[in-house]
Order: C-alpha cells, then structure tokens, then sequence
C-alpha cells in the first residue's frame, strides 16, 4: 500500500470551531492534494501542493487554508467550520502533477460533520 | 463550462458484461481516467486514456473516442466485488482533474 495517512478519521465539531486535517505521506511524492467529496458532486479539489511551502487554490478553496512545512505532510484548516463544510475529506498524492498520466492515490478520508 | 456525465446508477446480473459511459466537455483534453470506489473508502485506479481507441486489463476495459468526448469501462464477467461507485475524470489543457459525480455499479446474484 502506498503511504498515505488521514487523521482524524472521524470528527464531529460545532460550528466557529476550528478544524484541521492531517495528511501524512511516505513515498516522497511531490504533489499533495486536497479534495471533498459530497453526495451528488464529483470530488472537488480544495487546494494542493507542488513543493514544500508551494500550495495553491483549487475550485473550492473559500474558507479553507493549508499549510506544507514538510514535504510529508500537507495540512488543511477550516478556520472557522460551518455546516456546509460537512463532508469527506480526501488528501491525495501524485508523483508529478503536470499533463500525464499522473495517477492519484488517496488516503482513507476524513468524515467531518459540522453541527 | 467544464461538465462530465455519467449515470447515476446501473444494476448488472453476477457474471454478465456492463458498460459504463463517460460523457464530457472540458477545456482542452490532456486524458481520462477510471477510478473505482468501494462504499465508505477511497477512490482507487483503474485506467488512463489519452489515445483513441480500447484499452484492456483483464475483466476491466476502457475505451476513449476524443472527437465524441466519450469514454466508457467495460467490465465483464461481473463478480459481487465489483459493486462500486466508478469515477470519470478528465485532465483539461491546464492540467487539472474533472470529475464526474459517479456511477453506482449495483451487482445482482
């Protein structure tokens, strides 16, 4: 299996907390991603990571941030969590990231309820 | 704006041949992807398309027609495991991955 950790698997929270994500990975990888998936919708990419301290926007990024300090893990926050933010998170990796085929490999997800 | 269609659910007999179609429209065309997804766990591989015509792996089997923006899986000789949820994807001319909301593959003994 490829290295690829979430943490908190499952997390219940009230809205105005703050909320964060964990992704940890041990394959190197260089591309880092953060995606949602909600019923109905197709996964939806949040933010992602090229590089150590190199993120950037996907299509979904508003009330979001995250952070790559290392290149093993890749952070996302919900400064201050609403119910509409409730879904599953997916943290993904790739080795490159351009035109390609580049495949994904995804954590296990985070369930996050905002109440 | 960039769009990917697939069918919501499909019901397939244990043993038979199913076809699932991908329909899109994206900004350029960088190629497609198959992922399967079981309930309740992360999306997996399957296949990638950037040339027309019919890739195969074992049961499994992807096809991409890019002047149609259409693509399906075959799956054949169907077993219970392979009720699951399959994932279009497309890489548009910047690179980025569309996805289409899934098909539910519902198997029947």
């Amino acid at each position: 299996d490829a290295g690829i950790t979430q943490s908190p698997r499952h997390k219940v929270t009230e809205t105005g907390t703050p909320v964060t994500l964990r992704c940890h990975q041990t394959e190197n990888h260089r591309y880092m991603y953060w995606y949602r998936q909600d019923p109905g919708h197709g996964l939806r990419l949040i933010h992602y990571s090229y590089g150590v301290k190199d993120t950037d926007k996907g299509e979904v990024s508003d009330g979001y941030s995250v952070s790559r300090s290392k290149t093993e893990d890749f952070l996302l926050t919900l400064e201050s969590a609403t119910s509409s933010q409730t879904s599953v998170y997916f943290c993904a990796i790739s080795e490159g990231g351009g035109s390609g085929a580049n495949v994904l490999t995804f954590g296990a997800g985070s369930r996050l309820t905002v109440l | 704006g960039q769009n990917i269609d697939q069918p919501t659910e499909m019901t397939a007999t244990e043993g038979a041949i199913v076809q699932i179609n991908c329909t899109y429209q994206t900004s350029g065309f960088n190629g497609l992807f198959w992922y399967q997804q079981h309930a309740g766990e992360a999306p997996t591989f399957l296949s990638y398309n950037v040339l027309d015509g019919l890739e195969e792996k074992g049961r499994f089997s992807s096809f991409l027609s890019r002047s149609k923006g259409y693509s399906y899986l075959l799956l054949k000789e169907l077993q219970m495991k392979d009720s699951a949820s399959y994932l279009c994807a497309v890489k548009d001319s910047n690179s980025q991955l569309i996805w289409g909301a899934g098909t539910k593959l519902i198997i029947k003994p």
